[in-house]
């Protein structure tokens, strides 16, 4: 059945390092894939998505492209900061129409100043 | 325009007591999404409806948990008795459902204890 795996975390860096957090699927042709972000206290909202191979969701410096080829939807940030901190999910939908998504585990970054 | 509204936001209660949980969709909305979060378990789906409809309730954990759609705005989530077990955060969601790449937007979330 469709699936999401994410890199196990948590994720340490110093402010400004480059992020990625590696997410890959599993699905019946080709869903829309997401990422979503969960801040301390509160609930996920949505960050980014990306619709249809080799489209490139972007959000807030963060970017994750749709790679077909290897069912992949990378996260990256160039230069991340102490506000960043957080839980990433990424997720696909479930195939029929229902809204229903997939999540990921979920990887939690910690930016240290 | 309002988000999710959930409440309320902290309930703590004992255990055998009757927890009721309520989420207030975003207008217009058509699907309604019930989860738990713990550090343990991670994000668990417990329900789901579309159009006041549940499609799927595999993730409810017992019969102790029950959930309802009275009208297309409104929902809650009752837990009869509760356990300590039950202490978790628990998030609905809602989602405009039209055949495209749907957006879930989250509530703030309700945090549970139960002692």
């Amino acid at each position: 059945g469709d699936s999401v795996t994410q890199m196990e975390g948590p994720v340490t860096l110093s402010e400004e390092a480059f992020l990625t957090i590696n997410c890959t699927y599993t699905a019946t042709g080709y869903p829309s894939l997401f990422w979503y972000v969960q801040y301390p206290g509160e609930g996920l909202q949505l960050l980014l998505k990306a619709t249809k191979a080799d489209d490139k969701g972007s959000n807030k410096g963060f970017e994750a492209t749709y790679r077909k080829e290897t069912t992949s939807f990378h996260l990256e940030k160039g230069s991340v900061q102490v506000s960043d901190s957080a839980v990433y999910f990424c997720a696909l939908p479930l195939s029929g129409n229902t809204g229903k998504l997939i999540f990921g585990q979920g990887t939690t970054l910690q930016v240290k100043p | 325009d309002a988000g999710v509204i959930q409440s309320p936001r902290h309930e703590v209660t004992e255990m055998g007591q009757e927890v009721t949980l309520r989420c207030k969709l975003i207008s217009g909305h058509n699907s309604l999404f019930w989860y738990r979060q713990t550090m343990m378990r991670g994000l668990e789906l417990l329900i789901y409806f579309n159009n006041n409809v549940p499609i799927d309730d595999s993730g409810m954990p017992e019969d102790r948990f029950s959930a309802k759609m009275p009208n297309a705005s409104f929902s809650t989530l009752k837990i009869q008795p509760s356990e300590p077990r039950d202490s978790a955060v628990y998030f609905c969601a809602s989602s405009l459902v039209s055949g495209g790449p749907d957006t879930q937007y989250f509530g703030p979330g309700t945090r549970l204890t139960v002692l």
